[in-house]
């Protein structure tokens, strides 16, 4: 079993809607970053949060440290929005960092 | 200006020959990675460098080896090709090498025939 997982994995919604993307993780964790994959393939980091809540734009990304647990919400979704969300946990082995990477959540925004 | 390139963005090539990846970034970071995504997409770790000194280095086979000339630098290496060494693979970057955001590269295919 995956350190990190993610639902749903697959999301299809309107344009307007308000989306909610999940993550849930079982170590302690450092750091948990939110990347956004385009179709093209290219990768771009959108959030790196260790407590609390963060914003830009129309993307929102809150943790629960307790929990275990982040959220990514998209408000009024628009199709330039469709890509794959992945979630991603920082934490120390010996020392050592290790990021896990959870399988990613694929939107697709209709217009 | 693109913060990290990659070069080559394609790279078609038969089992058992060396190929190299290069990954170059202008934003000063002092810590650059190398991602494997494979054909689930799932992204997995493989290598870390911070100042040119090698910090994470996963389980990966000895047939890959990084080379980090100076801190804007980290290219990647790899001998005697296997089939499943086909992969996309990306270079990110991140200023110091506990906890920030990482800046990725448009990654390379690899397709190894």
């Amino acid at each position: 079993k995956n350190e990190v997982e993610q639902s749903p994995q697959n999301l299809t919604a309107q344009e307007g809607e308000f989306i909610t993307i999940n993550c849930s993780y079982s170590v302690g964790i450092s750091a948990l970053h939110w990347l956004q994959q385009h179709p093209g393939g290219g990768i771009v980091s959108l959030f790196m949060l260790s407590s609390g809540k963060k914003k830009h734009g129309r993307l929102i990304a809150t943790i629960n440290i307790q929990e275990k647990h982040s959220s990514l919400h998209i408000t009024a979704s628009h199709p330039r929005d469709s890509a794959v969300y992945i979630c991603a946990v920082s934490f120390y082995v010996q020392g050592a960092q290790k990021l896990v990477f959870g399988q990613g959540t694929r939107l697709t925004i209709n217009p | 200006d693109t913060a990290v390139s990659q070069t080559p963005k394609y790279l078609v090539t038969q089992m058992g020959n060396d190929k190299s990846i290069k990954c170059e970034q202008n934003l000063g970071h002092d810590t650059m990675y190398w991602y494997k995504q494979d054909s689930k997409k799932f992204l997995k770790i493989m290598f870390s460098y911070n100042n040119k000194e090698l910090i994470i280095n996963e389980t990966v086979p000895n047939r890959f080896s990084p080379k980090s000339p100076d801190k804007a630098h980290l290219n990647l290496h790899i001998n005697s090709l296997e089939l499943g060494d086909s992969a996309v693979y990306f270079c990110a970057s991140s200023q110091g090498w506990r906890d920030s955001g990482r800046y990725f590269g448009a990654g390379t295919r690899l397709s190894v025939l």
